[in-house]
């Protein structure tokens, strides 16, 4: 069974990085013809993907966020991590991974998504 | 962006009833390579993540109860739920992954009347 779990900081400082690692079992992040991707939740409001990383190497943005985000993988821990820069109140959210195939690009799983809030 | 809205916001269907909910997109997701439209549906419940219900706009994920169904095709698709349970009480999106960026519907929240 496919599990992924998401980790880091609650709490985050406006204008720094925030750091999200999405751990997999299960699967192997390498695996060819699969993606990861990153989506967010803010309170009370629907989801907004991120974006996402291929394991054939390529990756792509939401516009609306491109400027400030990175995804990347970490085959030799089987994770998968999302750095977004500049962070405001406004990047207050909680985070989910979740994965896809190159060939069935909707989301069939999920993490169970972790609270990030941006605060000083 | 392919823009997906949601009707209604929210309903309340008694038990037993049949609950409907729709989605437009902007533009079409029906790719004519695949023959496919690229939409799915998600249902989630408080404090959980999404569940997918339907991708391919009408092709139940394994486990998903056949009381689920999707239909519609191009820019316009319906979740119907033919006899609400109980533990149908969610919030449920729509999705397109036709092109990126993919986007959501704004969910619609069944209750029990």
């Amino acid at each position: 069974q496919v599990q992924l779990q998401e980790s880091g900081p609650g709490l985050v400082k406006p204008s720094q990085t925030l750091s999200l690692t999405c751990t997999v079992s299960g699967a192997s992040i390498s695996r060819a013809g699969y993606y990861w991707s990153w989506i967010r939740q803010r309170a009370g409001k629907g989801l907004e993907w991120i974006g996402r990383f291929y394991t054939g190497g390529t990756s792509d943005y939401n516009p609306s966020l491109k400027s400030r985000v990175t995804i990347s993988l970490d085959t030799s821990k089987n994770q998968c991590t999302l750095r977004m820069s500049s962070v405001t109140a406004t990047d207050t959210a909680v985070y989910y991974c979740a994965r896809g195939r190159q060939l069935d690009p909707y989301f069939d799983y999920w993490g169970h998504g972790t609270l990030v809030t941006v605060s000083s | 962006d392919i823009v997906m809205t949601q009707s209604p916001d929210s309903l309340a269907v008694s038990l037993g009833e049949r609950a409907t909910i729709n989605c437009k997109s902007s533009q079409t997701v029906f790719s004519t390579s695949s023959n496919k439209n690229y939409l799915a549906w998600y249902q989630q419940k408080p404090g959980q993540p999404p569940k997918l219900l339907i991708y391919w706009a009408s092709t139940r994920e394994s486990g998903v109860p056949d009381r689920f169904s999707g239909s519609g095709s191009g820019t316009d698709f319906t979740l119907s739920i033919s006899s609400l349970q109980a533990e149908d009480v969610a919030v449920y999106y729509c999705q397109q992954y036709e092109s990126t960026p993919w986007t959501f519907g704004q969910g619609t929240k069944v209750e029990i009347k």
